[in-house]
């Protein structure tokens, strides 16, 4: 079975700019999870979606958003992007039926630099 | 205070050494416990998993979970220098997202 996919691997954008990473999951699987990671305050839980619906959400500001598709595959919106925005963006994919103890499955990430 | 806390390091050991790697936790009501191992530009990859308190071994790893002082160790034996990496530690509640640590980094020297 084909793992976590996430593209792209890599961005640069500047400051005030929006982004959108996707991610498609195992197959099979219907939750998508997606996390920021940064040295300081390690991984950071975004928002979680099952069956196209937010089932979870972080304290994150608005200007993080996510959706998911029928698929499964999702994709995450940063708009206005600030500086403290570089991370790296993990989604994570799970099978879906009991969120918070089924085994979650993550991508390599996109690494995100705004300058 | 966060929900878990986990030591950054990093550590340095010598091939073949016991490690230790802790985390502590503030919220009671975690039930599920698990350790993640990340090589560089890589994503998590889930080491071990436990439920409650005790003890779970796999292979050179050991997981112990004490919840009365809400605390989490993985053990690693006869470590190895593929063991070089950063060490992950989350923990959960039914129902509810995964609160992660912020990672030990660990270099093993052959």
């Amino acid at each position: 079975k084909a793992g976590v996919t996430q593209t792209p691997r890599y961005l640069i954008k500047t400051r005030g700019q929006q982004v959108t990473l996707s991610c498609s999951p195992i197959s099979g699987h219907r939750s998508v999870s997606w996390y920021q990671q940064t040295p300081g305050q390690g991984l950071q839980f975004l928002f979680e979606y099952f069956s196209e619906t937010q089932r979870n959400k972080g304290n994150f500001p608005g200007r993080f958003s996510g959706r998911q598709f029928s698929n499964s595959r999702s994709e995450m919106n940063v708009s206005t992007l600030e500086l403290g925005d570089s991370a790296l963006y993990l989604c994570a994919s799970s099978l879906g039926g009991s969120p918070g103890v089924e085994t979650q499955y993550f991508g390599p990430g996109t690494r995100l630099l705004v300058l | 205070q966060k929900e878990v806390e986990q030591d950054p390091g990093p550590l340095s050991v010598p091939e073949g050494a016991i490690v230790s790697l802790n985390c502590t936790y503030s919220n009671s009501a975690f039930q599920y416990f698990m350790w993640y191992r990340q090589y560089s530009r890589k994503g998590p990859e889930l080491l071990m998993y436990t439920y409650s308190s005790g003890n779970k071994e796999d292979g050179r790893f050991t997981a112990q979970v004490d919840k009365s002082s809400k605390y989490i160790s993985l053990f690693i034996r006869d470590s190895q220098p593929s063991d070089s990496a950063t060490y992950l530690c989350a923990m959960s509640v039914p129902g509810n997202q995964f609160y992660f640590g912020t990672g030990t980094s660990l270099t093993v020297i052959p």
